[in-house]
């Protein structure tokens, strides 16, 4: 009963450094979202996927990268870290598009 | 502008009474939902309750209920009999229709409770 998984689950990147979070859930569900929470501004979505090989971007998109070559995975890049990309990043999956959405632990990224 | 509107930044209640959370929304669309959650100290996102715009009753779930007005585009929060385990961000959050947010959920920025004994 894993539900949605994020790895890692805390990183400290240099700044101009890259990663790969990624996402990965059992439930067999087609939406798939990358949020990032900043304290007093809720969360804001970067990237989400209604599908396998789908992506789309959200609110705040810059500096990131998303990719879902397979259902069950949605990856969030960053390619040159910078310190306004520290944040808590969480991925969230839902099975319908108006069903509840189902969270991971979050990843709480720190770039310096 | 946003969508989702939480404007209590804080709020404290006293173990055992009832409290609001506050939460009033932004959309065009006729077919959309309200959702709560929950963030405890540890982090995780835990989905409370849901309401759909053409609920005609308001959502329960044990001490959660959501006191829908459509026409005030409000959708509060009320815990009953506050524990201290309730101590927690509250996030609501709103997915419209396909014409006004491709169903996407859109968050409010929180409103953190405390409850004391």
């Amino acid at each position: 009963n894993a539900g949605v998984t994020q790895t890692p689950k805390f990183r400290v990147l240099k700044t101009g450094q890259s990663m790969t979070l990624l996402c990965a859930q059992d439930m067999n569900h087609e939406y798939m979202y990358w949020y990032r929470q900043d304290p007093g501004m809720g969360l804001r979505l970067i990237h989400y996927s209604v599908g396998e090989g789908t992506t789309a971007k959200g609110e705040v998109p810059d500096g990131y990268n998303v990719s879902r070559l397979k259902k069950q995975n949605f990856l969030l890049g960053l390619e040159s870290a910078a310190p306004s990309q520290t944040s808590v990043y969480f991925c969230a999956s839902r099975g319908g598009p108006i069903t509840e959405a189902f969270f991971g632990q979050g990843t709480r990224l720190t770039v310096v | 502008a946003q969508k989702i509107t939480q404007t209590q930044p804080g709020m404290f209640v006293q173990e055992k009474e009832a409290v609001t959370l506050d939460c009033t929304y932004d959309t065009s669309d006729q077919s959309y939902g309200l959702f709560w959650y929950k963030q405890p100290s540890s982090g995780e996102m835990i989905f409370l309750i849901y309401q759909g715009s053409y609920d005609e009753q308001n959502a329960t779930e044990g001490r959660y209920s959501l006191n829908f007005q459509k026409a005030r585009k409000s959708a509060n929060l009320v815990i009953s009999a506050s524990q201290l385990g309730d101590s927690a961000m509250y996030f609501c959050a709103m997915r419209e229709g396909p014409s006004g947010g491709s169903y996407i959920p859109t968050f409010g920025r929180g409103t953190s409770l405390i409850v004391h004994p």
